[in-house]
């Protein structure tokens, strides 16, 4: 079975561009969630998608929005960059059982922002 | 919304010893509690979890410990080895599968 991808890995922008990031979940999975990790600050979360609809959602500005698809893809995207951005964006995906809590993680994509 | 709260950030032990790090939580509404584990350029992995009806879980040289009424959940990890050094993240939610609020983390560093 394959695990969550992410696309892509790495990416650098400058401030003010945009920036959008794929996460194909685990199949079978409806549960997508977005993760922001950097240094100091461990895991922050961002949004949680489940059959298309925003179940969920980090204290993050505006600028950071997400969507999901009806195949459970789902993407993020960051307007305005800027420096601050630079992180490794991480998704998880799950089953949303009570039975079967652990969310899989992507390996991530890491941005830049110059 | 919920608050997670870790300490250490960082614990340094000596192989063999035990560590224990702890965590507390603001969301009375909480009801699960999983402990992830980052080793270095790798994805977080689940390594053990809890829920609110049950006060300890034990798995090999595992073990959390939940106190609900002080919103305090812990993990201990006895006989420790070098490859127990990675970043441990502590979370909570309300669901199992949902998404979770993370603690800030704590860097283990067992030296042999």
């Amino acid at each position: 079975k394959a695990g969550v991808t992410q696309t892509p890995r790495y990416l650098i922008k400058t401030r003010g561009q945009q920036v959008t990031l794929s996460c194909s979940p685990i199949s079978g999975h409806r549960s997508v969630s977005w993760y922001q990790q950097t240094p100091g600050q461990g895991l922050q979360f961002l949004f949680e998608y489940f059959s298309e609809t925003q179940r969920n959602k980090g204290n993050f500005p505006g600028r950071f929005s997400g969507r999901q698809f009806s195949n459970s893809r789902s993407e993020m995207n960051v307007s305005t960059l800027e420096l601050g951005d630079s992180a490794l964006y991480l998704c998880a995906s799950s089953l949303t059982s009570a039975d079967t809590g652990e969310l899989f993680f992507g390996e991530g994509s890491r941005l830049t922002v110059l | 919304g919920e608050n997670v709260e870790q300490h250490p950030s960082t614990l340094s032990v000596q192989e063999g010893d035990s560590a224990v790090i702890k965590c507390t939580y603001s969301d009375s509404a909480s009801n699960y509690f999983p402990w992830y584990k980052q080793e270095l350029g790798k994805r977080p992995q689940l390594i053990i979890d809890i829920r609110s009806n049950v006060g300890e879980k034990k798995d090999q040289r595992i073990a959390v410990t939940l106190n609900k009424t002080a919103k305090h959940f812990s993990l201990h990890i006895t006989e420790t080895q070098p490859e127990d050094s990675a970043v441990y993240f502590c979370a909570a939610s309300r669901q199992a599968g949902t998404a979770l609020i993370f603690g800030k983390g704590t860097t283990l560093s067992v030296s042999s």
